[in-house]
């Protein structure tokens, strides 16, 4: 079946130094991939977004890359500050001709330390 | 910017009670969709629909029943509760793909709500 998971469940990272998050997914029909941050008690908010058609985007502080041959995802958030403590979800999605069917993994907890 | 609202935001209930579950989301999304996230698991999608008047099965559908009457509202109920549906419920809502050029497009959540089954 479809899969995309974490290669980490827990990640600890200093303030300040750059966080790498890593996920793989097993559905090559996927397109469309979207990081999450999920703070405790709250709701899963939209990070950042990639297409399949591309390899890497930015936004402020944070970067994904896509590698399609090894069906691998990763996002970086540069100077990571205690407010990024919270856990990340990757999520894969592909349309099925009625709507776009996302399948979530299981979350890594950053934990950011002083 | 209210976005995605859920109400109530906890729960608890009594082995085959029933209640219904409200999200209301003012984006005018097409589609809205119902999820429960369970202890290490990913969200797991339980219905979901893509229009007014339209409703379909997710991945884990028994037990639930929903409706969509309005646009903007989505409504997940439980029959007759079970303690394995004690979990947290988010709803989330996205545009259609026929309503962007770029396509695919994110799904935004509400808060949740943490319902226990007794």
């Amino acid at each position: 079946g479809e899969s995309v998971g974490l290669h980490l469940p827990t990640l600890s990272v200093q303030e300040g130094d750059n966080s790498i998050i890593n996920c793989a997914y097993s559905n090559s029909a996927s397109d469309y991939f979207i990081w999450y941050k999920q703070e405790s008690g709250k709701g899963p908010q939209f990070i950042i977004d990639i297409r399949s058609n591309m390899d890497k985007r930015q936004g402020q502080r944070v970067t994904v890359l896509l590698n399609k041959t090894v069906k691998h995802l990763s996002l970086q958030i540069a100077a990571t500050q205690p407010g990024d403590s919270a856990v990340y979800f990757c999520a894969g999605t592909h349309y099925t001709g009625t709507a776009s069917k996302l399948t979530f993994g299981t979350g890594t907890r950053l934990q950011v330390t002083l | 910017n209210a976005g995605v609202t859920q109400t109530p935001k906890f729960r608890v209930l009594k082995t085959g009670q029933s209640m219904t579950l409200l999200c209301a989301q003012d984006m005018n999304h097409e589609y809205m969709y119902w999820y429960r996230q369970d202890p290490g698991m990913g969200l797991r999608l339980i219905h979901y629909s893509v229009g007014e008047g339209t409703t379909a099965k997710g991945e884990v559908p028994d037990g639930y029943n929903v409706s969509r009457l309005k646009k903007q509202n989505f409504l997940l109920g439980l029959e007759s509760a079970a303690p394995s549906q004690t979990s947290v419920y988010f709803c989330a809502s996205s545009y259609s793909m026929t309503a962007q050029v770029q396509g695919n497009q994110p799904q935004h959540f509400g808060d949740g709500t943490r319902l226990s089954i007794l």
